[in-house]
């Protein structure tokens, strides 16, 4: 099983509005990520975990809070997002043995408008 | 940090080779990587060099030439499916994790 999925595919919110964003893998990987990517740009890392613990967060608007409860699972929380905020949100998972080539798995992402 | 540098846009026809440039400004190189994109869909690796020289997975290949920091993936016997974006891609030496894409460059393959 090499497939990083997500949920849900598309999401729409107000900017009051408490939402979240899921991602699950079962490829044993102890390296999962957040990247945030608008139209016809390349993806941007936003939190890295590895092995549960919080590694890199790229200072990301505390608006956005990441949650990993284990080793295959990685939430994104939402709350009180701007417009500016939509975009797709991609999960990626990666071995984490901190190797100098380490490839990631992206998931499908969750396309987020937020009115 | 790292800054890496990509023609936004190339076109080709079904048939033909393609060659996609990647720049690269780095204070510490752990390797150049690249990965495609289609439309709505999400990144997939592609190819990775460590070293100097080509490195050949059926139809793409791609190179690295660290003396100028710089790289291309190349692409043969283009296919309407090669349409995707494709981004480079290197690791900040200073966070083991953490990979920087490329600007990106989009794929347009015409019959």
């Amino acid at each position: 099983d090499t497939e990083v999925t997500q949920t849900p595919k598309h999401l729409v919110m107000g900017m009051t509005n408490k939402k979240s964003l899921k991602c699950e893998q079962h490829m044993g990987h102890r390296a999962m990520y957040w990247y945030k990517q608008k139209a016809k740009k390349p993806p941007e890392l936003m939190f890295v975990y590895s092995y549960e613990k919080l590694s890199i967060n790229e200072s990301v608007p505390s608006r956005f809070s990441p949650e990993c409860p284990n080793s295959s699972l990685l939430n994104l929380h939402l709350h009180a997002l701007q417009p500016e905020d939509s975009a797709l949100y991609l999960c990626a998972s990666s071995h984490g043995a901190g190797q100098a080539q380490e490839t990631q798995y992206f998931g499908p992402g969750t396309r987020l408008l937020v009115l | 940090g790292q800054s890496l540098e990509q023609p936004s846009e190339v076109t080709a026809v079904e048939g033909a080779i393609v060659q996609i440039n990647c720049t690269y400004q780095t204070s510490g190189f752990y390797g150049l990587s690249w990965y495609q994109q289609h439309d709505g869909g999400a990144p997939t690796f592609l190819s990775y060099n460590a070293l100097d020289g080509l490195e050949e997975t059926g139809r793409f290949s791609s190179f690295l030439s660290r003396s100028d920091s710089y790289g291309y993936l190349l692409l043969q016997e283009l296919q309407m499916k090669d349409s995707a974006s494709y981004f480079c891609a290197g690791k900040d030496g200073g966070a083991t994790n953490k990979l920087i894409f490329g600007t990106g460059t989009l794929l347009a393959v015409q019959p």
